[in-house]
């Protein structure tokens, strides 16, 4: 099975700031990663899809990078609503996998 | 708009079996896959499997001998149940649309408890 690398559990940022999130798969995946936003009781919500392709009525503060086996999640400037965890998966072969997530604290 | 909606039991006895099912509105099930993945506080996310828009599968190998994923096209819905259930099958299941689970529904919160 493919192995979705999240490296950080915690990120802190506060209002305004840019953050990156970095995911790193074990094998070439090409460009098939996406990342979701995960609000406390509530379902995942798909943010970035093959990569770099931002999902309907997602905010273009969201972009997603990467291809191969190193994929970046940034938002450019964080929001009070940005409180979330974000979790990277491989959709290149079943099964399919997730990074552990990272959960964005704001300060 | 696009909606699936989960409907199955919260509470199972050990060794029992779960049945969800996903009824699906705003796109056909001949256009989109459904998979299923669930979120525990111990294994984070995990997909469990796939029924494709074709009507094929494919299971997580560690389920494979106690899932089944079917459909109904024309009801629009999507079967799951997972046999042999422990405690630590406890966890909220997802369907979701598509290879890029654009779409996921509410969840179902399932305990394995006696």
């Amino acid at each position: 099975d493919i192995v979705m690398t999240q490296s950080h559990k915690f990120m802190s940022t506060s209002v305004g700031d840019r953050v990156s999130i970095t995911c790193k798969a074990s094998q070439d995946v090409s460009t098939a990663v996406a990342w979701y936003q995960q609000k406390p009781g509530q379902s995942p919500k798909l943010l970035i899809y093959s990569a770099s392709y931002r999902y309907t009525g997602v905010p273009d503060r969201f972009t997603g990078s990467g291809s191969g086996t190193d994929f970046t999640f940034t938002i450019s400037s964080v929001q009070a609503e940005d409180l979330a965890v974000y979790y990277c998966q491989q959709h290149y072969s079943t099964p399919f996998t997730f990074g552990s997530g990272t959960k964005l604290e704001i300060k | 708009q696009v909606q699936l909606k989960q409907s199955g039991p919260g509470l199972v006895q050990p060794s029992q079996s779960l049945s969800i099912t996903c009824t699906v509105s705003g796109f056909s099930l001949t256009s989109y896959g459904v998979h299923w993945v669930r979120q525990s506080p111990g294994k984070g996310l995990e997909w469990l499997g796939v029924i494709w828009s074709g009507g094929s599968t494919d299971y997580n190998a560690a389920f494979i001998s106690r899932l089944s994923i079917s459909k109904d096209n024309s009801k629009s819905q999507v079967f799951f149940k997972m046999n042999s259930l422990q405690a630590n099958d406890t966890a909220i299941y997802y369907c979701a649309r598509g290879d890029s689970l654009l779409d996921w529904g509410q969840g179902t919160t399932l305990t394995v408890s006696s």
